[in-house]
């Protein structure tokens, strides 16, 4: 049981680039969100989705774009880097019923030079 | 105004202290309340949560809300160095979709 899965770990972009962050989970949870975490900030949400084919934005959700076309992927596109987006990124996923507390993977460290 | 303001230390303690971490919030709506720890370079774990006011104890941990003053707090007995990692508090309204995070606070349990 792998939980939740975040690829890449760690990434080097240069301003003006696009790249997909990759998010699974394989514990059948309806409801997946996108945070980062910035020094001084705590963890801001960017945009979440309580199933497939259903997203909505968050706190931060300027600059990114977020797709469910299943349950168990969520992925976090930059349409177009820029240094301000340099984080770490964070997604994490319950099940919906009621109240759950969200489970968490490891992060992806993305620098934005 | 934050939503949710934690002290973001840092907190030195030597092993074996008892160490209070607290959050403070803004909204009356908030139902459930939570405490996250989060070692470096991973991502955050949860640790315990209750629902309204009252005290949770799990083992070394208790957990304390006091909705009356808008805030929550973590104590640590016994504190082990295993216990260094940074606390998030964490909290929501009672629908729980959209979770509201304190910044953290590190702390370093020294042997």
């Amino acid at each position: 049981n792998a939980g939740v899965t975040q690829t890449p770990k760690f990434q080097v972009l240069k301003t003006g680039q696009s790249m997909t962050l990759q998010c699974a989970q394989d514990m059948n949870h309806e409801y997946m969100s996108w945070y980062r975490q910035d020094p001084g900030m705590g963890l801001r949400l960017i945009h979440y989705s309580v199933g497939a084919g259903i997203t909505d934005q968050g706190e931060v959700p300027n600059g990114y774009n977020v797709s469910r076309s299943t349950t168990e992927d969520f992925p976090l596109r930059l349409l177009s880097a820029a240094p301000s987006q340099t984080s770490v990124y964070f997604c994490a996923s319950s099940y919906l019923q009621g109240w759950q507390p969200q489970h968490f993977g490891d992060g992806t460290r993305l620098s934005i030079l | 105004q934050k939503e949710v303001e934690q002290d973001p230390g840092p907190l030195s303690v030597p092993e074996g202290a008892i160490v209070s971490l607290n959050c403070t919030y803004s909204n009356s709506a908030f139902q459930y309340f939570m405490w996250y720890r989060q070692y470096s370079r991973k991502g955050p774990e949860l640790l315990m949560y209750t629902y309204s006011s009252g005290n949770k104890e799990d083992g070394r941990f208790t957990a304390q809300v006091d909705k009356s003053s808008k805030y929550i707090s973590l104590f640590i007995r016994d504190s082990q160095p295993s216990d260094s990692a940074t606390y998030l508090c964490a909290m929501t309204l009672n629908t729980g979709n959209q979770f509201y995070f304190g910044t953290g606070t590190s702390l370093t349990v020294i042997p």
